[in-house]
């Protein structure tokens, strides 16, 4: 089945203590994204890549690393996290990069910084 | 970043059709329009995209206005399935390549039996 999967779905964790949400995907996408949701905000895109090695921020790239070592992977890394990062996470993927196609999601990583 | 305007929220009985009105007034010549809409407690999930041109799929029918200022989402038979908030989107393809497409707050539709 194609899917993004994401992990892990829900977590609690303190300020400054370090973070990975990992992002995957089985259908051989060049193009991912990292987005948050935020009420009354809509999703904000926070970084994306366009294929391996090739990653860009996004509208809201403060706090967070990504990094692309293989095509399938796509992990979110809060180095030191804080209250503000508390958020509803999404990973997206596309078959191409500049492809004007549909983007998959997953099914999202809910996280509490405390 | 063009912007889109929807209502915040829409109500409509089972079985009737359903439309949902974007406003992207500023659109550019090369923006696509995406729908999208997500349930609760998943993420969003394609419904359908255009051009210039209305479109139709299994989920859903796209009517583009002529100057692209507008677009409405046709559901033609509402299910109490389809509550869900609906995301009229503009996507921008970017220099060097890549694509980003900036969500907005979206509509709640609320079905009704």
């Amino acid at each position: 089945e194609a899917q993004v999967t994401q992990n892990p779905r829900y977590l609690i964790t303190v300020t400054g203590k370090k973070l990975t949400v990992t992002c995957s995907q089985n259908m051989n996408h060049e193009y991912m994204s990292w987005y948050r949701q935020d009420p009354g905000l809509g999703l904000r895109q926070i970084y994306y890549s366009m294929n391996v090695e090739v990653t860009d921020k996004g509208d809201v790239p403060e706090g967070y690393k990504v990094s692309r070592k293989e095509k399938r992977n796509f992990p979110l890394i809060l180095e030191s996290p804080s209250p503000n990062q508390t958020s509803l996470y999404f990973c997206a993927s596309s078959a191409l990069a500049g492809d004007t196609g549909e983007l998959f999601f997953g099914e999202g990583s809910r996280l509490t910084v405390l | 970043d063009a912007k889109t305007t929807q209502p915040n929220s829409m109500e409509s009985n089972e079985e009737e059709p359903v439309h949902l009105p974007c406003n992207h007034s500023t659109i550019s010549g090369t923006d696509y329009i995406h729908w999208y809409r997500q349930l609760p407690s998943q993420g969003p999930e394609y419904v359908i995209h255009g051009l210039t041109s209305n479109v139709n799929n299994r989920m859903a029918s796209l009517a583009i206005a002529e100057d692209r200022k507008s677009s409405t989402l046709i559901l033609h038979r509402a299910t109490l399935r389809d509550a869900a908030v609906y995301y009229c989107i503009l996507q921008s393809l970017l220099t060097g390549g890549g694509n980003k497409l900036t969500f907005g707050t979206g509509t709640q539709l609320k079905v009704e039996l």
